[in-house]
């Protein structure tokens, strides 16, 4: 079936740096990716997204390009400030096998210290 | 503004006991859902209901129950079958049911429930 596997956290990073959270899928056909963030305490939101090969998803200063060739949907973000804090999660859905639920990865924590 | 409220935020139950956790939803969304989170291993689907009185189990239903009497609520009860409910629950709304990648979840603050 469809999965996702996000690269393992958490990730440390000093103000200022940049950052990249890994993201590959397994999937046939071309599912939709997308990344939602999660700051501390509250839910989910979308952060961007992508719907066929080779788009870029861009907001907030992050982006994330669908690469079909390497199942790949990386995350980032040239200079990370510490309001970015917060756990990020890439997911799928669609594909030849859609089940039409969108798939999570595990997450990964973001800490940006100034 | 629009958007999914979910109750109680903090939840504390002795075992043996039903909690049901509230999750309304002022969106017009047709498609409910409602997700568990658990520390390194993401979210998982409890339950979805894509129309009113109706719904499906997701990948982790066993010890839940949910109801969809009305379009703009969708509880979820917490049995004393489940075995392991201490947990960060999170309930979300799409317009449709999700089938697509124009069609994005929009999620409530969530829930966090401590089984003493």
């Amino acid at each position: 079936g469809n999965s996702v596997t996000q690269m393992e956290g958490p990730v440390t990073l000093s103000e200022e740096a940049f950052l990249t959270i890994n993201c590959t899928y397994t999937a046939t056909g071309y599912p939709s990716l997308f990344w939602y963030v999660q700051y501390p305490g509250e839910g989910l939101q979308l952060l961007l997204k992508a719907t066929k090969a080779d788009d870029k998803g861009s907001n907030k200063g992050f982006e994330a390009t669908y690469r079909k060739e390497t199942t790949s949907f990386h995350l980032e973000k040239g200079s990370v400030q510490v309001s970015d804090s917060a756990v990020y999660f890439c997911a799928l859905i669609g594909g030849s096998s859609n089940t039409g639920k969108l798939i999570f990865g595990q997450g990964t924590t973001l800490q940006v210290k100034p | 503004d629009g958007g999914i409220t979910q109750s109680p935020k903090y939840l504390f139950r002795k075992e043996g006991q039903n909690v049901t956790l509230s999750c309304e939803q002022n969106l017009n969304h047709d498609a409910m859902y409602w997700y568990r989170q658990d520390p390194g291993q993401g979210l998982r689907l409890i339950y979805y209901s894509q129309i009113v009185n109706d719904f499906q189990k997701g990948d982790i239903a066993e010890g839940y129950s949910v109801s969809r009497e009305k379009k703009e609520s969708f509880p979820l009860t917490v049995t004393s079958a489940q075995k392991n409910p201490t947990a960060f629950y999170l309930c979300a709304s799409s317009i449709e049911a999700v089938s697509s990648g124009a069609n994005v979840l929009t999620f409530g603050a969530g829930s966090r429930l401590t089984v003493l």
